[in-house]
């Protein structure tokens, strides 16, 4: 059975604090990884990760990948408070049916 | 154990035809969702139904309706389907509001000839 995830589930941290959150991922024929932004509303797309070792940054947030040891991680430095919010994993398969595995999420509480 | 099962993973149907997505979550949420992912991956949050009440419906054609027969259960149904209708669509639930978190099925893939 396919599986997605996260860790840890909830965070809390302080402004201006780094953080990293975990993504592994048990799935058969992978495609790509992608992670999500929910806060208010419908999650906000973030990163689509295919390839191992290539960083991908926008602003602040920064993802990798890592097929060998089947695991994602997403950082975020200097964190404000406009960055809480759960953060969710999701596996993309490589099959027509076009499947994809989301993980639990992350919850990121970031306080002033 | 499925926790959010979406009914069927695939189809594959010509223009102009109805079709429905079952939708059913065994969590005991009170909410549940339904998105469509464009190309680019983003979610696109189309409808929201609270306890088989309608409380989110974005800006979507007339030609898709949900319908919520009970709190498990959220299907959608299109008509007169079109080209630009091909995505996958998801399906989720939630405890209580949106911001709670979600739980995604595992999508479906419209294909429309």
């Amino acid at each position: 059975e396919d599986k997605v995830v996260q860790s840890p589930l909830s965070l809390v941290v302080h402004e201006g604090d780094t953080v990293t959150l975990n993504c592994s991922y048990e799935v058969t024929n992978f495609r790509s990884l992608l992670w999500y932004k929910q806060e208010k509303k419908a999650p906000t797309f973030l990163f689509m990760l295919t390839s191992s070792g290539i960083e991908k940054k926008s602003g602040r947030l920064s993802s990798i990948l890592d097929k060998k040891e089947l695991f994602s991680i997403l950082n975020i430095t200097a964190t404000q408070t406009g960055d809480s919010a759960i953060y969710l994993c999701a596996v993309e398969l490589n099959t027509n049916a076009g499947k994809s595995t989301f993980g639990d999420g992350t919850t990121l509480t970031v306080k002033p | 154990d499925t926790a959010v099962s979406q009914t069927p993973k695939y189809l594959v149907t010509q223009m102009g035809n109805d079709k429905s997505i079952k939708c059913e979550q065994n969590l005991g949420h009170d909410t549940m969702y339904w998105y469509k992912q464009d190309s680019k991956k983003f979610l696109k949050i189309m409808f929201s139904y609270n306890n088989k009440e309608l409380i989110i419906n974005e800006t979507v054609p007339n030609r898709f309706s949900p319908k919520s027969p009970d709190k498990a259960h959220l299907n959608l149904h299109i008509n007169s389907l079109e080209l630009g209708d091909s995505a996958v669509y998801f399906c989720a639930s939630s405890q209580a509001g949106i911001q709670e978190t979600q739980y995604f099925g595992p999508g479906t893939r419209l294909l429309v000839l």
